[in-house]
This record gives structure tokens, sequence and C-alpha cells, in this order.
């Protein structure tokens, strides 16, 4: 079973539509949750990050972690045309003094096209 | 707002040279990274960095590769003999030491021919 997994789509979705985004784990060590998204040929930019459990909300996109079932989702409302991208959930363990430890383990990413 | 920059953008090289890929981290952070993503394929850790030496690195981070903070404000990777599976986009990134987020930069993409 891979560690983390994504579905890579790709999602063609029309302007305005809500999106949702989905990526399951394996390992129960995963307490800090990121989702990167990446233009093409472009280098991860962080949306957001949520710890442990629960929902984080910011602006359109609002962060789900569900740690009992191993499943992360992002959604992403009144999409965007400029929200065309692949977007990647990224997930790590635990550091010393309660930080996020360095070494992420990415999803495939998910190519979302988000038409006029 | 602070970045992670990285140089070359793009180099292309033949099998077997060195490559040394450089990264400046955003100033104050002190952890750094390099990841590398081979076309269609996932984002993977290579190496972690801390305190002026590697604090993990995966089991693609073997003999040929090296990292090393020559100065204050530049991170490289080196590549001693290159082979045609390492092309892909090499990514640095750094984090604050109280800090959660990782931050990337744009890539180096590397083409070994």
């Amino acid at each position: 079973q891979k560690e983390v997994e994504q579905d890579p789509g790709p999602l063609s979705v029309p302007e305005g539509a809500i999106v949702s985004l989905n990526c399951t784990y394996s390992n129960s060590a995963f307490q800090y949750f990121m989702w990167y998204r990446q233009y093409s040929r472009k280098g991860p930019e962080l949306l957001m990050y949520t710890y442990s459990s629960g929902n984080k909300e910011d602006g359109r996109f609002t962060a789900q972690v569900d740690k009992s079932s191993k499943y992360i989702s992002l959604f992403i409302r009144d999409s965007q045309p400029s929200d065309s991208a692949t977007y990647l959930c990224a997930m790590s363990g635990m550091g010393a003094g309660g930080t996020s430890y360095g070494k992420l383990t990415f999803g495939q990413g998910t190519i979302l096209t988000v038409h006029p | 707002e602070p970045e992670v920059t990285q140089t070359p953008s793009h180099q292309v090289t033949q099998m077997g040279q060195e490559v040394i890929l450089r990264c400046v981290p955003i100033s104050n952070h002190l952890y750094f990274y390099w990841y590398r993503q081979i076309l269609g394929q996932k984002v993977e850790f290579l190496v972690s960095f801390y305190n002026n030496e590697i604090s993990e690195k995966s089991e693609i981070f073997d003999d040929q590769f090296s990292v090393e903070r020559p100065d204050g404000s530049n991170f490289t990777l080196k590549i001693r003999s290159t082979k045609l599976e390492d092309s892909a986009m090499y990514f640095c990134a750094s984090r604050a030491d109280s800090g959660n987020t990782i931050y990337f930069g744009e890539g180096s993409w590397l083409t070994v021919v």
C-alpha cells in the first residue's frame, strides 16, 4: 500500500463550481497535513496546512483532516480559471519541539482545470 | 514576500558529468531541504540539512549526491557523476526554526543526455 494516495484526475469543472480534492494515507505517524498548488514546471506553493484532525478555512479554501479514517480533503469554493493547477497533498510526522518534521511525503497530485 | 531562489533554472549535462545546483534559502530559515520530481511523478524527499550537517536522507540520496552550505546564504546540491535517471526537477526548500511550513523554490530542471 502506498503511503499517500491521491487521485491524479484530471479533474475538469466549470467556473464557480465547488471542487473537492482528496488524499488517503497509511502512516499513523503523520500529524501535519499540507496542500500545495503547483503550476507547470514551477515549485510547489503552500496553500494550507493543518495539524492533526479538524477543519481549517482560508478564503475560498477549506482543508479537512480525518485522522480516524486517514483521509484529508481540500475544498475550493467558487472555483476560478486561475485555480487551474496541480494540487499536491503532503504530510509529515512531528519533529522536535512539536513542529512538523521536515520530510514531507507527497501524493501524486491532482490536475485541476477550471474552464470559464 | 521572502522566497527561496534557485539557479540555474535549467541545465543540460552529459552523462557522467558533475552538476552543482544552487539555492539561496529564506534568510532567517535554519532547515534546508532538497526534493526532486521526475517528470510525471511525485515530489520525492532527498535530504534535510540542519546545523551544518545532514539530518536525514532518503534511499535516493546515495554516494553520488552531496550537499553543502559553503557560506551563510547558499545551499548546494552536487551530483558527482550524473546518470540519465537523474533527469528531474530539483527543488530546494527551507523552514524556519519554529515554523511548520516548508517553502519551495521554483526548481532547477536538470536534463542528463
